[in-house]
């Protein structure tokens, strides 16, 4: 069964470093996104893209956080310089079309840890 | 805006006994409702979705829900409760259409456990 896939699967980096977080979709999938889900709280929406540029952000995206669709497979989440905030685990996701019923497919996450 | 709110954060049922877990939606329009689950050291796996078709909705391994518009609610059921069956639980909502559609609200989370 095709899946996306995500690397690192645990990262963890120094306060004010800025880290790429990188995402395989599914090979077929139009619609890609990044959630997160910092420890015991909510999987939260950050962002989705489309048609190589973002649709839509949530208020945690802010200027410190940037997404890219650098080839014709990968999706990056930059954080530039990260906060102990942003320990959490991020979550990418991807979806083959906008018509109603398609699944929206996650991969196993990438932990980021902050110190 | 949409918020998914999901009933107890943890319960606990023996192996083949019912399980229900709870999950009321608010939505300003008719939402899309999904189930996901996620075991230890693992992604989000959907286990169920409500689109608009019929109102239960059967999933993998043998979980089902049933969409109540008069209670705005979504509960998740299963009739016997397996030992695989123990991880954590999550119920969203998304509105219908466009981009807007894949803009999950997540609730809480419920984490299942079985005793033996």
């Amino acid at each position: 069964e095709p899946e996306v896939t995500q690397t690192p699967s645990h990262q963890v980096t120094q306060m004010g470093q800025e880290v790429i977080l990188r995402c395989v979709p599914i090979s077929n999938h139009l619609y890609f996104y990044w959630y997160r889900q910092i420890l015991g709280q909510k999987v939260e929406f950050l962002v989705s893209f489309y048609n190589n540029e973002i649709s839509e952000k949530s208020e945690i995206f802010d200027d410190q956080f940037s997404v890219e669709r650098p080839d014709g497979s990968n999706f990056t989440l930059k954080i530039r310089s990260t906060k102990l905030e942003d320990s959490a685990m991020y979550f990418c996701a991807s979806k083959e079309a906008s018509t109603s019923g398609n699944t929206i497919y996650f991969g196993e996450g990438s932990w980021l840890t902050v110190v | 805006a949409q918020s998914v709110t999901q009933l107890g954060s943890h319960v606990s049922v023996s192996e083949g006994a019912l399980v229900l877990l709870r999950c009321n939606y608010s939505s300003s329009v008719p939402p899309y409702l999904f189930w996901y689950v996620q075991y230890p050291n693992q992604g989000l796996q959907l286990l169920l979705k409500y689109t608009s078709a019929a109102t239960l909705v059967k999933g993998i391994n043998g979980f089902e829900a049933e969409f109540k518009k008069s209670e705005t609610s979504f509960h998740l059921t299963k009739p016997s409760a397996h030992m695989s069956d123990a991880a954590e639980y999550f119920c969203a909502v998304s509105d219908r259409g466009g981009t807007s559609y894949g803009k999950l609200t997540f609730g809480q989370g419920t984490i299942l456990t079985v005793h033996p």
